[in-house]
């Protein structure tokens, strides 16, 4: 079968460093994307990864081992507005992309 | 307009109702997914539509849930004979080309079944 693991909730202070990790088990395993979504939005894209090793978006980065079948989302310089749920999802060679069940972020000011 | 749209945003129905849910997707976007979201929990796949291709309707719950693709454009899920646990929202995202793993949300319908 295919599944993602990330932990439910996560909470760090304002301006700080958080990483929200992510470990798959999936067949054809071409990528892992990250998403956001604020209470009541709908999810935004905001990275992939391809092949191992970090990218860097901004405040964000996210990080893949293949390998490992790990990956994690990290977020530096906290904002308030940075508290959502945030989905790390696989994607394969069937062109759809699954979802894990998401972190929810708890920022504290 | 530039984003993806869904209509209705919200949608309440007694039990044993049909109800049609529609998404407009991107401008130009070849694929099409529909996922259902339950309160506080993950995005379950549902369907998807690539171009000209036959859906893959893999994720479908029950012979309840149908959806098609008009004109590679506007996609409507419909749901038969509506049942409690059928209460989620559901979203539509688009994608361009090969570029699935960046889809591009709508904001969601809210169905709820009394």
């Amino acid at each position: 079968g295919q599944s993602l693991e990330q932990p439910s909730e996560v909470t760090a202070v304002e301006g700080a460093i958080v990483q929200i990790n992510c470990t798959y088990q999936t067949s054809g395993f071409y990528g892992l994307s990250w998403y956001q979504q604020h209470d009541g939005g709908a999810p935004t894209f905001l990275s992939y990864n391809a092949l191992d090793g970090l990218e860097e978006t901004g405040r964000f980065s996210s990080f893949l081992s293949r390998s490992d079948s790990y990956g994690y989302l990290l977020l530096q310089e906290l904002q308030m507005k940075d508290s959502a749920s945030y989905f790390c999802a696989a994607s394969n060679r069937d062109d759809k992309i699954i979802f894990g069940k998401g972190t929810r972020l708890h920022i504290l000011p | 307009g530039a984003g993806v749209s869904q209509s209705p945003s919200n949608k309440v129905t007694e039990k044993g109702k049909d109800v049609e849910l529609r998404c407009d997707p991107i401008s130009g976007h070849t694929a099409l997914y529909w996922y259902r979201q339950s309160l506080g929990q993950g995005l379950e796949f549902l369907i998807y539509f690539q171009g000209n291709s036959a859906p893959d309707k893999s994720g479908l719950p029950s012979d309840r849930f149908s959806a098609e693709r008009t004109g590679g454009s506007v996609s409507t899920l419909t749901i038969q004979r509506t049942q409690q646990e059928d209460s989620a929202v559901y979203l539509c995202a688009s994608s361009y080309g090969q570029a699935y793993y960046e889809q591009y949300f709508g904001p969601g319908t809210r169905l709820t079944v009394t």
